[in-house]
């Protein structure tokens, strides 16, 4: 079975200062792996995926997350915050991209 | 397009009652999914279905909620009777057919369920 751990509950961050968001997964098979962004009071949406390829994964607003298999980890970054990446952030892997199995995600907070 | 539509957007109702959640996926997608998000329990998959057939309901969390899908373009959940801890926000979510972009789920605005 595939599990997602999603270390850090919350990451408060001053605006511009960088950010890293930690995310393990435990699979015996090979994944792909998902960041999602919930923003409040909104559905989930992509971030950026990996499924094969370069290990570091480019996404929307300014992300990107590198894929590390030998310490099973997908890693999301951004150099610079802006209060508007507050927001909820999943991680999540899927064994044969029909299901998603999400972690608990982590709340950014960015701070002026 | 218009994105996956839930209705309604918020539901309060009283412990025993119905409950009946609806969900329009994107036009052209053949996968839907039901979530639920809790504090406590994060985002769990309840159900999915392809091509309108129940694929994997093992989420689904007891005999009082069940999922149709009647056709491409129209997917319920209902919660019979329902009970406080059932309260939660539900998303429908819908992927495309393999070989696009398959892999990405497109998330509803959810719909945010009270029972009292």
């Amino acid at each position: 079975a595939q599990s997602v751990t999603q270390l850090d509950s919350q990451v408060p961050v001053f605006e511009e200062a960088p950010v890293e968001l930690r995310c393990n997964y435990s699979s015996s098979v090979s994944v792909y792996l998902f960041w999602y962004v919930q923003y409040p009071n909104q559905g989930l949406q992509l971030l950026l995926k990996y499924l094969s390829g370069s290990t570091l994964v480019k996404g929307i607003n300014g992300f990107e997350a590198e894929f590390n298999k030998s310490q099973t980890s997908f890693h999301l970054r951004k150099p610079s915050v802006h209060i508007s990446d507050t927001a909820e952030y999943f991680c999540a892997v899927s064994p044969n991209t029909d299901k998603l199995i999400f972690g608990t995600g982590t709340r950014l907070q960015v701070f002026p | 397009d218009a994105g996956v539509i839930q209705s309604p957007r918020h539901e309060v109702t009283e412990m025993g009652q119905e409950v009946t959640l609806r969900c329009k996926p994107i036009s052209g997608h053949n996968s839907l999914f039901w979530y639920r998000q809790t504090m406590m329990r994060g985002l769990e998959l309840l159900i999915y279905f392809n091509n309108n057939v129940p694929i994997d309901d093992s989420g689904m969390p007891e005999d009082r909620f069940s999922a149709k899908m009647p056709n491409a373009s129209f997917s319920t959940l209902k919660i019979q009777p329902s009970e406080p801890r059932d309260s939660a926000v539900y998303f429908c979510a819908s992927a495309p057919p393999g070989g696009q972009d398959t892999d990405t789920q497109y998330f509803g605005p959810g719909t945010r369920l009270t029972v009292l």
